[in-house]
């Protein structure tokens, strides 16, 4: 069963900067591109960023581009979102999200709550 | 490529149908996917490649179109569809939700 645990959310003031970890089992987490997905309280889910499997490749929205960086550690299994710089549009759940053959986020996580203000 | 989905609410019965359209920026090939999301939860895929249902979802969900317009129906409305519906185009990067249609009941 695919399982995919954030962590690091939190309060956070304007400006600061903070590092969510998405831990993952279930799969071969090494084979499958991974995404961000955020969503404000009371809107729609927003895409944030994407990688490719190996890490060549990263993508981003252009609300988050310069301030917020993708990565992921095959071999622990984890994908990471460092945010910096970041604002009050900022405040959302993040979800990590596993995609799938020709679909893309298929798997989600349960979230975590990144809250920016001061 | 930028995705405008209407209408933004949809009041509807039991045993209606449903119809929410996704209209994209530009043309693109079949990469646009619709979930369902209720409240307090993830979204849940329901439908990828446009017109391929994710595997357990039942078949009165159906996608189609092409081009710049997409669309989900829903046939015969049962008493858990009433939730929001997003399109997703990811055919190119950014990816892009629809600002989403929800489904209330009437």
């Amino acid at each position: 069963e695919v399982q995919l645990l954030e962590s690091g959310g939190g309060l956070v003031q304007p400006g600061g900067s903070l590092r969510l970890s998405c831990a993952a089992s279930g799969f071969t987490f090494g084979n499958y591109i991974m995404s961000w997905v955020r969503q404000a309280p009371g809107k729609g889910p927003e895409w944030v960023s994407g990688i490719t499997a190996s890490a060549d490749k990263t993508y981003y929205a252009d609300s988050v581009k310069g301030r917020f960086s993708i990565s992921r550690d095959n071999s622990k299994n984890r994908l990471y979102l460092q945010m910096s710089s970041l604002r009050a549009e900022d405040t959302a759940v993040y979800y990590c999200g596993k995609d799938g053959s020709e679909r893309p986020v298929q798997h989600w996580g349960q979230g975590t709550l990144v809250a920016v203000s001061s | 490529i930028q995705m405008t989905q209407s209408p933004s609410t949809w009041s509807a019965s039991v045993g209606d149908r449903v119809t929410i359209t996704c209209r994209a920026s530009q043309s693109f090939n079949s990469w646009l996917a619709w979930y369902q999301q209720k409240p307090g939860k993830a979204p849940k895929l329901l439908i990828y490649k446009t017109s391929t249902l994710e595997s357990g979802v039942p078949s009165r969900f159906s996608g189609s179109g092409s081009g710049t317009e997409f669309a989900l129906t829903i046939s015969g409305l049962q008493p858990d569809d009433f939730a929001t519906y997003y399109c997703l185009q990811y055919n190119t990067y950014p990816w892009a939700f629809g600002q989403g249609t929800k489904v209330e009941m009437k």
